[in-house]
């Protein structure tokens, strides 16, 4: 079966700190999809990033960057010199089978507190 | 492009009453949940579809039904509405494919006193 942990409830930085949210994941399946949304304080919910099983290079985005390791099972997401912009809720998900049928499994998320 | 739309935004319920959530989305995805978050909590799957016809459970079923006559709409059913049902509740769709991101609705905040 399909598992998420990201096993930070909560994280506070200070502004322009750099801060990793961890993501771990458990699959019986060779292929999946990993993702990160965000939700920020006004409630929706904002699609950020998708990685396929097969393509372990890092990705970075601006300050955005995401560490996908298969040894260990993660997808961890880090933010470089935070912004208050950044404050929110980020979900790390999980999709199984090469058809999709399944439907994506969340971690309970993680709560960025930037503060200024 | 209006994706996903949810409706009601908000909503207060007494207990015992009924509702429906609408939820229609204009990508022609095939995929489309309901998913419900609770305060503090994350994302928890109550029923989803892969196509007109065809529905299945979720995680957290009970107390909620659904049905899919059409691609583009998934409304969710509330029978006799109880406080444990308070909540947000989100309507997501994905274009077929395990690579596919959700699209989100912007919820509903219902509240059953």
């Amino acid at each position: 079966a399909q598992k998420v942990t990201q096993a930070q409830t909560e994280i506070s930085v200070v502004e322009k700190e750099d801060v990793t949210l961890d993501c771990v994941y458990e699959t019986r399946d060779t292929t999946y999809y990993l993702f990160w949304y965000k939700q920020p304080p006004s409630g929706e919910l904002v699609f950020l990033i998708r990685r396929n099983s097969f393509d372990e290079q890092n990705e970075i985005s601006g300050r955005y960057s995401w560490n996908f390791q298969k040894s260990t099972s993660s997808f961890n997401f880090t933010i470089t010199a935070s912004q208050v912009v950044d404050s929110a809720v980020y979900f790390c998900a999980l999709s199984e089978t090469p058809s999709g049928n399944t439907p994506l499994v969340f971690g309970k998320g993680t709560r960025l507190s930037v503060i200024a | 492009n209006a994706g996903v739309t949810q409706t009601p935004k908000f909503r207060i319920l007494k207990i015992g009453q009924s509702m429906t959530l609408q939820c229609t989305q204009d990508m022609n995805h095939n995929y489309m949940y309901w998913y419900r978050q609770d305060p503090g909590m994350g994302l928890k799957l109550i029923y989803y579809s892969v196509g007109a016809g065809i529905t299945d459970k979720g995680e957290v079923p009970n107390g909620y039904n659904v049905s899919r006559s059409t691609t583009e709409d998934f409304p969710l059913r509330l029978e006799l509405a109880a406080p444990s049902q308070t909540s947000v509740y989100f309507c997501a769709s994905r274009a077929l494919g395990a690579n596919t991101e959700a699209f989100f609705g912007q919820g509903t905040r219902l509240t059953v006193v």
